[in-house]
């Protein structure tokens, strides 16, 4: 089975602050990972993925995140967070047969204060 | 990509009712996801729809409460019956893409029911 946990459920920083959302899976086989932003009364969009190609993985907006097997974790980063970077963040982990198994973690609401 | 049209995209019903939600994608896709987001948490899956068969539920999810339609390839139907507060949430429909490594979610469902 699989699992994502993601370590806070609401994460404050300056604008201009480094962003780090943290995402740890568990999975039985090399997975799919997933960052999803949900902004308010939206649904969600794709902020990056990893699908076994390069483990640092550059998405859109300035986020990325990089895939450490070791430590079975896919932390979302961003040099400088943005007024706009206000959303909820989720983490989702998929095995190979993707479409079967789909797991979302419990979401991180980022806050960024002026 | 793949963009998905979900109607409504809001409602307040009275319990004992029953709505309908419907999905509709702008590409032929095998899969079709209902997801459902309770207030402040993740999304949990519901059900899996495929052309042509019965959907497929999760744990906890049954058909008579949540009977799904799948009449062709780009369009699908949640019916949330018998409504009571606690089916108050967003309701998600997804798509998987062609190359099996992204999920595309429509703008979800608002429901409340008082």
């Amino acid at each position: 089975a699989q699992s994502v946990t993601q370590l806070g459920s609401h994460v404050s920083v300056s604008e201009g602050a480094l962003v780090l959302l943290r995402c740890n899976y568990s999975s039985s086989v090399p997975p799919y990972l997933f960052w999803y932003v949900q902004y308010p009364n939206q649904g969600l969009q794709l902020l990056l993925k990893y699908t076994s190609a390069a483990t640092l993985v550059k998405g859109i907006n300035g986020f990325e995140a990089e895939f450490k097997k070791s430590e079975t974790s896919f932390h979302l980063t961003k040099p400088s967070a943005h007024m706009s970077d206000a959303a909820e963040y989720f983490c989702a982990v998929s095995d190979l047969n993707y479409g079967q198994n789909f797991v979302f973690g419990p979401g991180t609401r980022l806050s960024v204060l002026p | 990509s793949a963009v998905i049209s979900q109607k409504p995209s809001r409602d307040i019903c009275q319990r004992g009712t029953s709505l309908t939600i419907q999905c509709q994608v702008d590409s032929q896709v095998t899969m079709m996801f209902w997801y459902r987001q309770q207030p402040g948490q993740s999304l949990t899956l519901i059900a899996t729809a495929n052309q042509g068969s019965e959907a497929t539920y999760e744990s906890g999810f049954v058909i008579d409460k949540f009977p799904i339609s799948r009449p062709n390839l780009t369009f699908s139907t949640l019916t949330v019956s018998n409504m009571s507060p606690e089916d108050s949430s967003i309701y998600l429909c997804s798509v998987v893409g062609k190359m099996n490594t992204e999920a595309f979610f429509g703008q979800g469902t608002r429901l409340t029911v008082v």
